[in-house]
């Protein structure tokens, strides 16, 4: 089946700085989604996104399809970003999402 | 914002026992899928659910589990006979076209003791 690989795995950022979260993935996919696992387990659907640029705020994504790989900017980060970065993919016609390793994020005052 | 409900938050089960997940997914939606995450671990998908019937599912997805929607707005999940290793936090999600729109329930923690 089709691997999906995040990087970092771990990140501790200042409150105020900016990151780039990379999903890297090893074959062609349908579509591609970010998430976000805040502190209490909730998985928050960041973007839908299975090729160009979106920008949601302080989010932006991009993902190039061509060369099997997305990532996920968070600029001015808060400590409300803090928690676990996914992103998934889609192959084949059935939804069925395979979720990357993750990117564990925690944001210091 | 429509959202995704599971209950209950948490179950502590015996093992052995059947425990039965339940969700409600966004009205409007036709697909729905359970996925499990093993305390720190990544999400794997178990099965997807189309006009009533799975449209896929994993090697997780084995004899022991069973999906169901009995009426026009619940989707649960069944675990026949618990074992140790079931113990993990499942997401019910649904989508309206496809993938897009995906949306997840906030999970039920199960611990099987």
């Amino acid at each position: 089946g089709i691997q999906v690989e995040q990087s970092p795995p771990d990140l501790i950022l200042q409150e105020g700085a900016n990151s780039t979260l990379r999903c890297n993935f090893s074959d062609s996919v349908n579509n591609l989604q970010w998430f976000h696992q805040n502190p209490w387990g909730q998985l928050i659907n960041l973007f839908y996104i299975p090729s160009g640029t979106k920008q949601n705020g302080r989010l932006s994504a991009t993902t190039v399809a061509t060369e099997r790989y997305s990532l996920l900017y968070i600029s001015s980060s808060q400590t409300t970003d803090s928690g676990v970065y996914f992103c998934a993919v889609e192959t084949g016609g059935g939804n069925k999402l395979t979720f990357g390793t993750g990117t564990q994020l925690k944001v210091e005052l | 914002e429509p959202e995704v409900t599971q209950t209950p938050s948490h179950q502590v089960t015996q093992m052995g026992q059947e425990v039965i997940l339940r969700c409600v997914p966004i009205s409007n939606h036709l697909y729905f899928y359970w996925y499990r995450q093993i305390l720190g671990q990544k999400v794997e998908f178990l099965v997807s659910f189309y006009n009533n019937e799975i449209s896929e599912k994993s090697e997780i997805f084995d004899d022991q589990f069973s999906v169901e929607r009995p009426d026009g707005s619940n989707f649960t999940l069944k675990i026949r006979s618990t074992k140790l290793e079931d113990s993990a936090m499942y997401f019910c999600a649904s989508s309206a076209a496809g993938a897009y729109g995906y949306t997840f329930g906030s999970g039920t923690r199960l611990t099987v003791v």
